[in-house]
């Protein structure tokens, strides 16, 4: 069945950029997402792209799909400590349900 | 709105007892979804209902039931319980089935159980 892979945690300084990367086996996939999950709290999703798309930015997010790699990748610009969270990459193939990854905790430092 | 509204929030039980979570959405939604979440094993699902009057086991259904009890509720069963059913356990829903313009899942809040 589909699989997603992403590391599992990344630590980086208020201020810098993180870059949250994921491979996805489901070559049919439609859409991919980026989940974020505060403390104490459900998923939200926090950005997605569609399958015939390269790239999407919204405000000091970056969303990079390499198709030929099945290779997603998410920037945040100017990580603040409010960014820490777990973030989950998912896809959605040939059901409408999406796969998740086992999430990457991020750890911003002041 | 609410949105998708979990309940118990925790929940304590011993190996052997039974309990149901309630899951309630209130965006007219078609599917809802049940998830597991353990430490490093990511979200994992239960069961699914595509639509009201249909469920469809996920990856990990064993030891759980579900029923869609209106196209609102769904709530998820544990018969017996075991301490391998220590868990998070989340909601979600999300619009139109198959055709659901982007797939986005609505999470509830979680319901933290431990069985002991």
């Amino acid at each position: 069945g589909e699989d997603v892979e992403q590391s599992l945690f990344l630590s980086v300084r208020e201020g810098d950029s993180s870059v949250i990367n994921c491979t996805y086996t489901d070559s049919s996939s439609t859409y991919l997402y980026w989940y974020k999950q505060e403390p104490g709290a459900g998923l939200q999703l926090l950005t997605y792209i569609f399958s015939n798309m390269d790239m999407k930015q919204d405000q000091r997010l970056t969303v990079l799909l390499n198709k030929k790699d099945k290779h997603l990748s998410l920037r945040i610009a100017d990580t603040q400590t409010g960014d820490s969270a777990i973030y989950f990459c998912a896809s959605s193939g040939g059901s409408y349900i999406p796969t998740f990854g086992r999430g990457t905790s991020l750890i911003v430092h002041p | 709105n609410a949105g998708v509204t979990q309940t118990p929030k925790f929940q304590v039980l011993k190996t052997g007892q039974s309990m149901t979570l309630q899951c309630a959405q209130d965006m007219n939604h078609n599917s809802m979804y049940w998830y597991r979440q353990d430490p490093g094993m990511g979200l994992r699902l239960i069961y699914y209902s595509a639509s009201e009057g249909t469920t469809d086991k996920g990856e990990v259904p064993n030891g759980y039931n579900v029923s869609r009890l209106n196209k609102r509720e769904f709530s998820l069963r544990l018969e017996s319980a075991a301490p391998s059913q220590t868990s998070v356990y989340f909601c979600a829903s999300s619009g139109g089935g198959r055709q659901a313009w982007n797939g986005e899942l609505f999470f509830g809040e979680g319901s933290r159980l431990t069985v002991l």
